[in-house]
């Protein structure tokens, strides 16, 4: 299996500009998460999915940010505008929700600045 | 508010000695814990986890332990090797679905 997959690994942009990560499950997963990791704050959940639903995104830090699933296995998280503040490493992870599972598979993250 | 905290942003072990890593948490309701490893440039991977029901779990190197009246865990590395440094996560779950609260990280570094 080739893992969670991110794409891209790298993103530089200007402030104001749309950003659109996507990310790729395991297949077969049925949750999934999108995480921001700052040195400040470490791993934060933005927001989680079961089953294409999303669950909880009250770690979504503002409007700009919105999270969609449209299939089983993508999903993509934008932000729109977007600003320096938002520079960060954003990891998404997938599960597979069963009684007594609880490890999440991470992909490599993408690496953004907005300049 | 961090749910979860990593105190210590940074240790350092020479090779062969034993590492400890600490958490805290502040939710009593929290009923699964873990420890992730990263390494630059990927994604964290899962290395160990204990359920609230022990006190203990010990898997080669590593085990953890769980002091619930005191809500706080630990991560033990021994003996230490150069390829354990790495960032270290501790992450906990609410026991009201599958969402996890991760800490800071700790950022281990073995000397050689």
């Amino acid at each position: 299996d080739a893992g969670v997959i991110q794409s891209p690994r790298h993103e530089v942009t200007e402030m104001g500009q749309e950003v659109t990560l996507r990310c790729k499950l395991i297949s077969g997963h049925n949750s999934l998460f999108w995480y921001r990791q700052t040195m400040m704050r470490g791993l934060e959940l933005l927001i989680y999915f079961n089953n294409n639903v999303p669950i909880d995104d009250s770690g979504m830090p503002e409007d700009r940010f919105s999270a969609k699933m449209p299939n089983a296995s993508f999903s993509t998280l934008k932000i729109q505008p977007s600003e320096p503040r938002d520079s960060a490493v954003y990891f998404c992870a997938s599960s597979l929700r069963l009684a007594g599972s609880n490890e999440q598979f991470f992909g490599p993250g993408t690496r953004l600045t907005v300049l | 508010d961090q749910q979860v905290k990593q105190n210590s942003p940074s240790l350092s072990v020479q090779e062969g000695r034993i590492s400890i890593l600490n958490c805290d948490y502040t939710n009593s309701m929290f009923d699964y814990f873990l420890w992730y490893k990263k390494y630059p440039a990927e994604g964290p991977t899962f290395l160990i986890s204990i359920s609230s029901i022990k006190d203990k779990n010990e898997d080669g190197r590593f085990t953890v332990f769980l002091n619930k009246s005191a809500k706080h865990l630990s991560l033990h590395i021994v003996p230490s090797q150069p390829g354990d440094s790495a960032v270290y996560f501790c992450a906990a779950r609410g026991n009201t679905g599958n969402q996890f609260y991760f800490g800071t990280g700790t950022s281990l570094t073995v000397i050689p």
